[in-house]
């Protein structure tokens, strides 16, 4: 079975341009969540999607946002960008069949986004 | 408090000794805990993960969870210069939608 794509996956943007990340979960995973990861940060659970809802958010301004497609495949856009956007964004999908029940997820690739 | 918490390292352990890693969290509301190593440069890869109280094994790796004391642990036996990498706690809670918290991640060094 396939894993977790992501693309691209690396991006050189300017300041203030906008940019479209892009998450094809595993194959019947209909659950995807995007996470930021910086050396000084650590990895940052920016949203979590199902079933083409946003089911939670993490503590990020409203520059970057998210969706997904009835597919399960899932987009992340960050507006406006800014030197500190300069990370590596990691896609995860997982089974989570029903709303309440977890299952592990797997990590895509990732993009490593730099901003200059 | 950080939501959770993992020492920093580095833990540096000789070749085919036992690697001891730990995590605490402090949501009690937490459902479901795993383990990721994190090579440099890639992304995290899963190995364990532990949903219940007690002991969990699979190969070399056994995961820890109490929660009565909020902790997790992870060890590994007969390390090898392969499991250096950065260890990462993750926790998992329910609050309308999952959100999973990523401890700061543990760098173990194995000395061949």
């Amino acid at each position: 079975k396939a894993g977790v794509t992501q693309t691209p996956r690396y991006l050189i943007k300017t300041r203030g341009q906008q940019v479209t990340l892009s998450c094809s979960p595993i194959s019947g995973h209909r659950s995807v969540s995007w996470y930021q990861q910086t050396p000084g940060q650590g990895l940052q659970f920016l949203f979590e999607y199902f079933s083409e809802t946003q089911r939670n958010k993490g503590n990020f301004p409203g520059r970057f946002s998210g969706r997904q497609f009835s597919n399960s495949r899932s987009e992340m856009n960050v507006s406006t960008l800014e030197l500190g956007d300069s990370a590596l964004y990691l896609c995860a999908s997982s089974l989570a069949r029903d709303t309440r029940t977890y299952y592990e997820q797997y990590f895509g690739p990732g993009t490593r986004l730099t901003v200059t | 408090q950080k939501e959770v918490e993992q020492n920093s390292g580095p833990l540096s352990v000789p070749e085919g000794a036992i690697a001891s890693l730990n995590c605490t969290y402090s949501d009690r509301g937490s459902q479901s805990f795993f383990w990721y190593r994190q090579y440099s440069g890639k992304s995290p890869e899963l190995i364990m993960s532990i949903y219940s109280n007690g002991d969990k094994e699979d190969g070399r790796f056994t995961a820890q969870l109490n929660k009565a004391s909020q902790y997790v642990s992870l060890l590994i036996r007969d390390s090898q210069p392969s499991d250096s990498a950065t260890y990462l706690c993750a926790v998992n809670i329910y609050t309308g939608g999952f959100k999973t918290i990523f401890g700061a991640g543990t760098r173990l060094f194995v000395k061949a």
